[in-house]
């Protein structure tokens, strides 16, 4: 059945690694993003991708890559450069870039 | 800047009361309005939407109000169910499919 994947569902890296989380989905979505969410915050936006081969950067980009080769697929990168890379990761999709958006479970990342 | 609040961090009603969750918003050039439900340690869902050009959309138990005069929106659930109790998020999106988030308000439904 249709859906979005993210793994792993929890994720643990030494400061000064880069790591990288998988999004997968089969919904033939056009649209894809990465969220962060941080306690007591709402979800803010690091990149989004319209179509292969193509993104933008979102409102907190910095610290952060992603690659969209394909259609189903949209990594992102946490690199060493990012501050305070520890936070609950979200992908999510869209038909295109007008409609709702659908969530994957998320990656608890943890960098110590 | 936040140009999506959610004011009330937290709210408790009873099971099979109203539950009225509020957001407010800064942009008028918002088009389109979504809200979302997230349970611990797991993606949002989407819960129901309304565009700026109605005032009013429902779903089931779900019934979303939009005064733009007021830039504000609010979530009705009723009756509310233990189910219910979880974080909702309210988000606005611009033309671009960006969606700006509120932070949050935690609904606790008791029995």
């Amino acid at each position: 059945d249709g859906g979005i994947t993210q793994s792993p569902k929890y994720l643990f890296r030494k400061e000064g690694q880069n790591v990288t989380l998988s999004c997968e989905q089969n919904l033939n979505h056009d649209a894809m993003y990465w969220y962060r969410q941080d306690p007591g915050q709402g979800l803010r936006l690091i990149y989004y991708s319209q179509i292969v081969n193509d993104f933008q950067k979102g409102d907190i980009a910095e610290g952060y890559s992603v690659s969209r080769e394909k259609k189903e697929s949209f990594p992102l990168t946490v690199t060493s450069a990012q501050k305070n890379p520890t936070a609950f990761y979200l992908c999510a999709s869209s038909l295109d870039i007008s409609y709702e958006q659908y969530f994957g479970p998320g990656t608890r990342l943890t960098v110590t | 800047d936040q140009q999506v609040k959610q004011n009330s961090p937290s709210l408790s009603v009873q099971e099979g009361r109203i539950s009225i969750l509020n957001c407010d918003y800064t942009n008028s050039m918002f088009d389109y309005f979504l809200w979302y439900k997230k349970y611990p340690a797991e993606g949002p869902t989407f819960l129901i939407s309304i565009s700026s050009i109605k005032d009013k959309n429902e779903d089931g138990r779900f019934t979303v109000f939009l005064n733009k005069s007021a830039k504000h929106l609010s979530l009705h659930i009723v009756p509310s169910q233990p189910g219910d109790s979880a974080v909702y998020f309210c988000a606005a999106s611009l033309n671009t499919g960006k969606l700006i988030f509120g932070q949050g308000t935690t609904l606790q439904v008791k029995p």
